[in-house]
């Protein structure tokens, strides 16, 4: 089945750690995103690649990192630099950059102690 | 001004009811327009995209006003599997990409 993976779902880490989130899609898009939600409040855009080896900040960046060496792979890392980095991250991906349906990992649920 | 606004709701409706939400966007010239639903804890998914004529699936029927700068979504004979939050999502044309922006959702609750 094509689809979009994210894991783990639930993550615990302690403050001053650096933490990476998976994410994996197999749809063959060129486009993917990471995105950020708060409670109560939309998702706010982190990082976007439009296509491997290029991605470019969102709206809220600061403290956060991304790679994508790979088509399939696009991996987050929350940085210590993250002053409240408690929040549900999802990952998205879309057959070109803004380019219609956006699909949608099931999240990873991160929880700084 | 927000870029793209909700009414977050909540909304508690009976079954069977109609229920209607409304969604403002900021940029004139916003190109595309899509309903997303969010289950509790869950990834969002497509409901439906919303045409300039407007175009209705099933129970759900979605109109564009470019005009006004907004966007609706009508639910008839509201279901109990419809209790989710509801996204607006517009796209605006940046000088190189198409930027997608959510709005914060509403929330809507069927009661049996």
């Amino acid at each position: 089945d094509g689809g979009i993976t994210q894991s783990p779902k639930y993550l615990f880490r302690k403050e001053g750690q650096n933490v990476t989130l998976s994410c994996e899609q197999n749809l063959n898009h060129d486009a993917m995103y990471w995105y950020r939600q708060d409670p109560g409040q939309g998702l706010r855009l982190i990082y976007y690649s439009q296509i491997v080896n290029d991605f470019q900040k969102g709206d809220i960046a600061e403290g956060y990192s991304v790679s994508r060496e790979k088509k399939e792979s696009f991996p987050l890392t929350v940085t210590s630099a993250q002053k409240n980095p408690t929040a549900f991250y999802l990952c998205a991906s879309s057959i070109t950059i803004g380019g219609g349906e956006q699909f949608f990992g099931p999240g990873t649920r991160l929880t700084v102690l | 001004r927000k870029e793209v606004e909700q009414d977050p709701g909540p909304f508690n409706v009976p079954e069977g009811a109609t229920v209607a939400f409304n969604c403002t966007y900021s940029n004139s010239a916003s190109q595309s327009f899509f309903w997303y639903r969010q289950d509790c804890r869950k990834e969002p998914k497509l409901l439906m995209s919303v045409y300039s004529s407007g175009n209705e699936d099933g129970r759900f029927t979605a109109q564009l006003n470019r005009a006004s700068q907004y966007i609706s979504l009508l639910i008839r004979d509201s279901k109990l599997s419809d209790s989710a939050t509801y996204l607006c999502v517009v796209t605006d044309r940046e000088t190189s990409y198409d930027k997608v922006i959510f709005g914060p959702g509403t929330s809507l609750s069927v009661i049996p």
